[in-house]
């Protein structure tokens, strides 16, 4: 199984911040890594696919990049709809796994 | 839209099978891979299975001894059965859809999950 490491796993930051959170695959995935967002008591919402393409009506403000092993999220501007976990999710190969989360806390 | 709402027992006892339904609205469940994934209380993601409409299956090699995953395309619904459960098997379990683009592909959309506790 393909491993996939999120760090940091907790942060806190106030409005306005540049946000990046950083995930690392234990083999190469390509660009195959998708990141999504989950509030409290919410499914996972869809964010990010190929490691950078934005999925519709995601705000502009999110990023992805990376290729290989190393994976990055970027929050340009976090807005206070942006406190949530993140998720990164490897589909190179099965079983689909996920990063174990990054927790994005209010300051 | 898509939707999908799953629906089941919210407690199963240790031992038995832990049976869910994901109802799909909003598109013809045919032609797509649709997937079960689980969420334990306050910790992270597992995909448990995949199928498409033509019976091809994948299966998260944990699990798979337990699993059974299948779509009915008349009732335009899938299904999930989970044997032996333990406390262990206690989740958010969550259907959604696999998108796919060239060979990309994501889960999205998800059903809003259905808490299942596996207790005496």
């Amino acid at each position: 199984d393909i491993q996939m490491t999120q760090s940091p796993s907790s942060l806190s930051a106030s409005v306005g911040d540049r946000l990046t959170i950083t995930c690392r695959a234990s083999q190469s995935i390509s660009s195959f890594l998708n990141w999504y967002q989950q509030k409290p008591g919410k499914a996972p919402k869809l964010l990010i696919y190929g490691a950078s393409t934005l999925h519709y009506r995601v705000p502009s403000r999110f990023s992805g990049s990376g290729s290989g092993t190393d994976f990055t999220l970027t929050i340009s501007s976090l807005q206070p709809e942006d406190f949530a976990t993140y998720y990164c999710q490897q589909s190179h190969s099965t079983p689909w796994t996920f990063g174990q989360g990054t927790k994005v806390e209010i300051k | 839209q898509v939707q999908l709402q799953e629906s089941g027992p919210g407690l199963v006892k240790p031992s038995e099978t832990l049976s869910l339904t994901c109802t799909v609205s909003g598109a013809s469940i045919s032609g797509y891979y649709w997937s079960w994934i689980r969420q334990p209380p306050g910790k992270g993601l597992e995909w448990i299975a995949s199928i498409y409409n033509s019976g091809s299956t994948k299966y998260n090699p944990s699990l798979k001894s337990r699993v059974t995953i299948s779509v009915d395309t008349s009732k335009n619904h899938l299904s999930l059965k989970l044997s032996s459960v333990t406390a262990a098997d206690t989740a958010v379990y969550y259907c959604a859809r696999e998108g796919l683009y060239d060979d990309y592909s994501w889960f999205d959309p998800w059903g809003q999950g259905t808490l299942v506790i596996v207790s005496s």
